[in-house]
């Protein structure tokens, strides 16, 4: 069945650097989202990506966030100067549409320092 | 704001039960809801959705019960096993806006 994939599964990385979280969706999807769960925490919607561009993002996704689609396979989470507070598993998931289920990967855990 | 809740943090059912998992919502305008399954340092994994026009929608070994009334989402899981052990979201949205996710309910089964 096809899956959607994450890489790396855990990056730790100094506070103030910059980290590139990527994910590979599920091939015939055009829907692509990132999330966020802060440990313990339920998960919440950080931007959605359709059509080689934002479709809606939170008010989590702020500049020092930003998302690429840098070819026809990877869709990537870039977070610039990175906080304690930014420490979180990141999902990422695509679906077909909008209305129809969306599928997770599992997960990157971003750990700063 | 408008938020999706659950009533019940964990759940505890003997092996070979029924589990039921609620879930309420506030948005009325929402009308497609999904549950998901996370196991430990996996991703949520899609189990069932349904649309705000049907009341009932079922799977192997799952039914989703929707109750537009009172905004009350339930998921059912027939003979519950060691496998079903994790926690379950429900997640709610209104046309094409995003995802809003329940804060999880942890089910452990007793073996």
């Amino acid at each position: 069945e096809p899956e959607v994939t994450q890489t790396p599964s855990h990056q730790v990385t100094q506070m103030g650097q910059e980290v590139i979280l990527r994910c590979v969706p599920i091939s015939n999807h055009l829907y692509f989202y990132w999330y966020r769960q802060i440990l313990g925490q339920k998960v919440e919607f950080l931007v959605s990506f359709y059509n080689n561009e934002i479709s809606e993002k939170s008010e989590i996704f702020d500049d020092q966030f930003s998302v690429e689609r840098p070819d026809g396979s990877n869709f990537t989470l870039k977070i610039r100067s990175t906080k304690l507070e930014d420490s979180a598993m990141y999902f990422c998931a695509s679906s077909e549409g909008t209305g129809q289920p969306q599928h997770f990967g599992d997960g990157t855990r971003l750990s700063i320092l | 704001g408008e938020s999706v809740g659950l009533h019940l943090p964990t759940l505890s059912v003997q092996e070979g039960d029924n589990s039921i998992i609620n879930c309420a919502y506030s948005n009325s305008a929402s009308d497609y809801f999904i549950w998901y399954k996370q196991e430990s340092g996996k991703g949520p994994q899609f189990i069932i959705d349904i649309r705000s026009n049907m009341d009932k929608r079922q799977g192997q070994r799952v039914t989703v019960l929707l109750n537009k009334t009172v905004k009350h989402l339930s998921l059912q899981i027939a003979a519950t096993q060691p496998g079903d052990s994790a926690v379950y979201f429900c997640a709610e949205n209104a046309g094409n806006t995003p995802l809003v996710f329940g804060k999880g309910t942890r089910l452990s089964v007793i073996a």
